[in-house]
């Protein structure tokens, strides 16, 4: 596709289910990125992929939080007995090796 | 550990100002440095960068910013800004040398331009 897509836009769940976030980079782009931005904050890195290996995974916010990615494609972003502060919209970014990070629409993630 | 702040949470200008907005990072060592706009339910985009070399650099739409080392920082300026500069502005720091691909983004910028 032109650009990154993120399925889905928007998720509402209920406090102690599972949710499986989606990321689909741009095609060819090497690293992908994942990021969380509460309301009315800035982005919050939390783990990135080169091809499919992820060197940093410092800052995933909890163990309930993982991350896989299949090649240098698809990467889903698992949150595991999701919690209210869990809250935030959670974005996904590639890149060509190390250039610059071209961002998706976001998944917005509502915990009841 | 790396750290960028930005100056001011929330700036309201009238077309046709100048803007000026902050960003200081806190690593010394080499440095990636990136200016991203969110426009009102838009993605986050690329403004400008600066990896080396001429230390003003030009972005898209009329934005410069400049890279001043024995300050850390890297300010974001436009000489007269448009309604449709009405956007968040995110100022972002890559060490890789250190860091790897670790991104640290500052926490933004809301900028209100009033017609």
């Amino acid at each position: 596709g032109a650009g990154v897509s993120q399925s889905p836009s928007n998720k509402v769940t209920e406090k102690g289910k599972d949710v499986e976030l989606r990321c689909d980079p741009i095609s060819g782009h090497t690293a992908l990125y994942w990021y969380r931005q509460r309301l009315g904050q800035g982005l919050e890195f939390l783990i990135y992929f080169q091809g499919n290996s992820a060197p940093d995974k410092s800052g995933l916010p909890s163990d309930r939080f993982s991350a896989e990615r299949t090649g240098e494609s698809v990467s889903t972003l698992t949150i595991q007995r999701t919690q209210q502060e869990d809250s935030a919209v959670y974005l996904c970014a590639s890149s060509f090796n190390y250039g610059e990070q071209f961002f998706g629409p976001g998944t917005r993630l509502t915990v009841l | 550990a790396q750290s960028v702040s930005q100056h001011n949470h929330h700036v309201i200008l009238s077309e046709a100002a100048s803007l000026e907005l902050g960003c200081n990072y806190s690593y010394g060592g080499t440095v990636n440095l990136f200016w991203y706009v969110q426009y009102p339910g838009q993605h986050l985009q690329l403004l400008l960068k600066y990896f080396s070399g001429d230390p003003l650099v030009k972005g898209i739409k009329g934005f410069e910013a400049e890279f001043i080392k024995s300050k850390f920082s890297f300010n974001l300026r436009k000489p007269s800004v448009q309604w449709s500069d009405t956007a968040e502005y995110f100022c972002a720091v890559n060490a890789p040398q250190n860091y790897g691909q670790n991104f640290v983004f500052g926490p933004g910028t809301r900028l209100s331009v009033l017609p």
